[in-house]
């Protein structure tokens, strides 16, 4: 069936750094991708997201582009602050077909920590 | 303003007994998902419905019960055969097919006492 794996965390930064988050993907279908954010004790916000082949989405500093031939969505962003700390979580739902269709699939989350 | 409720925040539950969840959207759309967060595991899918009078069990639907009489409300109960109750569980809406984002709730956090 359809699956996210996200790089193993806790991700741990200082302030400005370079941010990758990497987020791989398997499908039967043509799947939408998207990144999620979950600040402490809240429920998940949509980040950004793609939904074909070689779509980049952006919001907030952050990209991510959907890469059809390595099956990828890498999350980066050039600058990291302290008030990005949080969970990350990459997901697909495919609209197409295939065992995500009607719903979202999620990846594990990373955690992510950046320090001043 | 649209958004989607969840309530209680915290919820505490003796051992042996059933609980319900409240999940509550004013956006008008026709998919609801309840999803349980565990650390380390990320969101697992307990139940989803793609429209009234009809829900589908997720990856973990053992232990748990739903409900989808209107199109605004996806009420969960977690009965006592769900062995592990506590966790953060966190209710969704979007349109359907979901080829656009999900809105989550605020969650509640169940805790056995």
């Amino acid at each position: 069936g359809d699956s996210v794996t996200q790089m193993e965390g806790p991700v741990t930064l200082s302030e400005e750094a370079f941010l990758t988050i990497n987020c791989t993907y398997t499908a039967t279908g043509y799947p939408s991708l998207f990144w999620y954010v979950q600040y402490p004790g809240e429920g998940l916000q949509l980040l950004l997201k793609a939904t074909k082949a070689d779509d980049k989405g952006s919001n907030k500093g952050f990209e991510a582009t959907y890469r059809k031939e390595t099956t990828s969505f890498h999350l980066e962003k050039g600058s990291v602050q302290v008030s990005d700390s949080a969970v990350y979580f990459c997901a697909l739902s495919d609209p197409t077909g295939g065992t995500s269709y009607g719903k979202l699939t999620f990846g594990q989350g990373t955690i992510l920590t950046v320090h001043p | 303003d649209g958004g989607i409720t969840q309530s209680p925040k915290y919820l505490f539950r003796k051992e042996g007994q059933n609980v319900t969840l409240s999940c509550e959207q004013n956006l008008n759309h026709d998919a609801m998902y309840w999803y349980r967060q565990d650390p380390g595991q990320g969101l697992r899918l307990i139940y989803y419905s793609q429209i009234v009078n009809d829900f589908q069990k997720g990856d973990i639907a053992e232990g748990y019960s739903v409900s989808r009489e209107k199109k605004e409300s996806f009420p969960l109960t977690v009965t006592s055969a769900q062995k592990n109750p506590t966790a953060f569980y966190l209710c969704a809406s979007s349109i359907f097919p979901p080829g656009t984002e999900a809105f989550f709730g605020q969650g509640t956090r169940l805790t056995v006492v």
